[in-house]
C-alpha cells in the first residue's frame, strides 16, 4: 500500500457545484496533514493545514478521520478558479519525512 | 523578499552534458529541499539539507549532488545527464510544515 493514495481524477465539475475529495495515508503514526494546491505548470502552494477537529477557510473544509486514516477536502460553491490539481501531504512522524500524494485534478465547468 | 528563486526557469540540456540548478531564498530558513516532478506523478525528493553545511540524500538521489554552503543557496547539480533526468525540478524551503517552493526548473535532456 502506498504511504499517501488520492484518486487522480480528473474531477469535472460544474461550477457553483460541491466537490470533496479523499486522501488515504498508511502510517497510523502521523501527525501532521496539509493540502496543497497546484495549477497547471507552476509550483504548488499551500492551501490549508488539516486538524483533528476539522477547519473551514471560506469556501473549504477540511477534515481529519484518524480511526480509518484519510483526510478530506471539500470545496463547496466551486468556482472556475478551483480548476488545478489538489495535493495531499502527510508527515511520516517516525523519521520527520513528509510525503506528497500525487494530487488530484479538478475541472470546474462552465 | 523573493522567498525562494530558482534559475532557470528552462534548459534543454543533450545526453552526458552537466549544469547546475540554482535555488536561494532569503528568508533565513535552515532547511531547503530539492524535489522532481515528473508528468502527471508525485514529487519525489532528491536531496534535502538541515543546515549550512548539511546535506542529506531523499528518495532519489542517483545523478545528483548538492552544497550547502550559505544557508541561502542550495545548487542542485547533474553531472552527466540522462533522459530519465527529464522532469520538473522545485526547490522549497519550510517553516512549521509550511513549504514555500520556488517556480521551478523545466529541463529536457535530449
Amino acid at each position: 500500500r502506498k504511504e499517501v493514495e488520492q484518486d487522480p481524477g480528473p474531477f469535472n465539475v460544474p461550477e457553483g457545484a460541491t466537490v470533496a475529495f479523499n486522501c488515504t495515508y498508511s502510517n497510523s503514526a502521523s501527525q501532521s496533514f496539509f493540502w496543497y494546491r497546484q495549477d497547471c505548470r507552476k509550483e504548488p502552494k499551500l492551501l490549508m493545514s488539516v486538524y483533528s477537529s476539522g477547519n473551514e477557510d471560506g469556501r473549504f473544509t477540511a477534515q481529519l478521520n484518524r480511526a480509518s486514516q484519510y483526510i478530506s477536502l471539500l470545496i463547496r460553491d466551486s468556482k472556475l478558479s478551483d480548476s488545478a490539481t489538489y495535493l495531499c501531504v502527510v508527515n511520516r512522524d517516525r523519521d520527520d519525512k513528509i510525503i506528497f500524494g500525487k494530487g488530484t485534478r479538478l475541472h470546474i465547468l462552465p | 523578499n523573493a522567498g525562494v528563486t530558482q534559475t532557470p526557469k528552462f534548459r534543454i540540456l543533450k545526453i552526458g552534458q552537466s549544469m547546475t540548478l540554482q535555488c536561494t531564498q532569503d528568508m533565513n530558513h535552515n532547511y531547503m529541499y530539492w524535489y522532481r516532478q515528473d508528468p502527471g506523478m508525485g514529487l519525489k525528493l532528491i536531496y534535502y539539507s538541515v543546515g549550512a553545511g548539511i546535506t542529506d540524500k531523499g528518495e532519489v538521489p542517483n545523478g545528483y549532488n548538492v552544497s550547502r554552503s550559505t544557508t541561502e543557496d542550495f545548487p542542485l547539480r547533474l553531472e552527466l545527464a540522462a533522459p530519465s533526468q527529464t522532469s520538473v525540478y522545485f526547490c522549497a524551503t519550510i517553516f512549521n510544515y509550511g513549504y514555500t517552493f520556488g517556480s521551478g526548473t523545466r529541463l529536457t535532456v535530449v
